[in-house]
C-alpha cells in the first residue's frame, strides 16, 4: 500500500526562523493532505493538494506538491509560537484508506 | 454544528478486560475512520466505513479488534482481552465522502490505559 515518509521527525527553531517539513512516497500519490496537531489536541485539516506541481499558500504557510506527485512540502516563514505542533502529511486513496506520515514536531523558542 | 464526538474521553481498564469506544460522526458524513495514536507517535490507520459498504478492516492490528457502524452513523470500536500494548489514544474522524477530496474532521479521542 501507499507509504509516506516524513522528515525531519523533530525541528527546533528560534521564533522568526523558517521551517520546512518534507513528505516523500515511492509511489505516485493521487493527492496529499496536510494536518496540524497541537500538543494535547487532535489533527486539524490544513490543506489538500491534488495537481502536479501545485503550490498553495495560507498566510505564512506554503504547500507544494511535486511534479511527479511523489513528494510534498510545507514551509512556514518566520515561525511564531502559535505554530508549535506536529504536522502530518496524509495520502488518501479513492478507496478511502488513509496513510499518515509519522509527522514533524515543531517547537519554537521565543 | 456539532463536531465529531467520542466517548469516553478516558478509559482505564485492567489487562484482559474488554472495552468499547464510541464515535458520533458529524451528521451527514458518510465516511468514518478509526485511528490509533501511541504517545509521541503518528496515526495508525485501523478501519474505515463508507456508507453501508463493508468496511476495510485491513488496518486492525489483531482479531481482538472489531468495529461496527450502525445505521451509517454511530460507530463502536471494541477491543477484547485488552493488552498493555493497546494503551493509546484512539481517534475517530469523519468526512463527507470516503474519497480523496474531502477533509477528515477528528474527534477529541479516547485515551485508553491498560493496567
Amino acid at each position: 500500500g501507499q507509504q509516506v515518509m516524513q522528515i525531519p521527525q523533530y525541528q527546533h527553531v528560534q521564533e522568526g526562523e523558517d521551517f520546512t517539513t518534507y513528505c516523500n512516497s515511492s509511489t505516485t500519490l493521487s493527492n496529499i493532505q496536510w494536518y496540524k496537531q497541537r500538543p494535547g489536541g487532535h489533527p486539524v485539516f490544513l490543506i489538500q493538494l491534488v495537481k502536479s506541481g501545485e503550490v498553495k499558500k495560507q498566510k505564512r504557510l506554503t504547500f507544494q506538491f511535486g511534479e511527479a506527485k511523489k513528494n510534498s512540502s510545507l514551509h512556514i516563514t518566520a515561525t511564531q509560537t502559535t505554530d508549535v505542533g506536529t504536522y502530518f502529511c496524509v495520502s488518501t486513496t479513492n478507496a478511502g484508506k488513509s496513510t499518515f506520515g509519522d509527522g514533524t514536531t515543531l517547537t519554537v523558542k521565543p | 454544528g456539532a463536531g465529531v464526538s467520542q466517548s469516553p474521553s478516558n478509559k482505564v481498564t485492567e489487562k484482559g478486560k474488554d472495552v468499547e469506544l464510541r464515535c458520533d460522526p458529524i451528521s451527514g458524513h458518510t465516511a468514518l475512520y478509526w485511528y490509533r495514536q501511541s504517545l509521541g507517535q503518528g496515526l495508525e490507520f485501523l478501519i474505515y466505513f463508507q456508507g453501508n459498504s463493508a468496511p476495510d478492516k485491513s488496518g486492525l492490528p489483531s482479531d481482538r479488534f472489531s468495529a461496527e457502524r450502525t445505521g451509517g452513523s454511530v460507530s463502536t470500536l471494541t477491543i477484547q482481552r485488552t493488552q498493555q500494548e493497546d494503551s493509546a489514544v484512539y481517534l475517530c474522524a469523519s468526512s463527507r465522502l470516503a474519497f480523496a477530496s474531502y477533509e477528515q474532521y477528528f474527534g477529541p479521542g479516547t485515551r485508553l490505559t491498560v493496567t
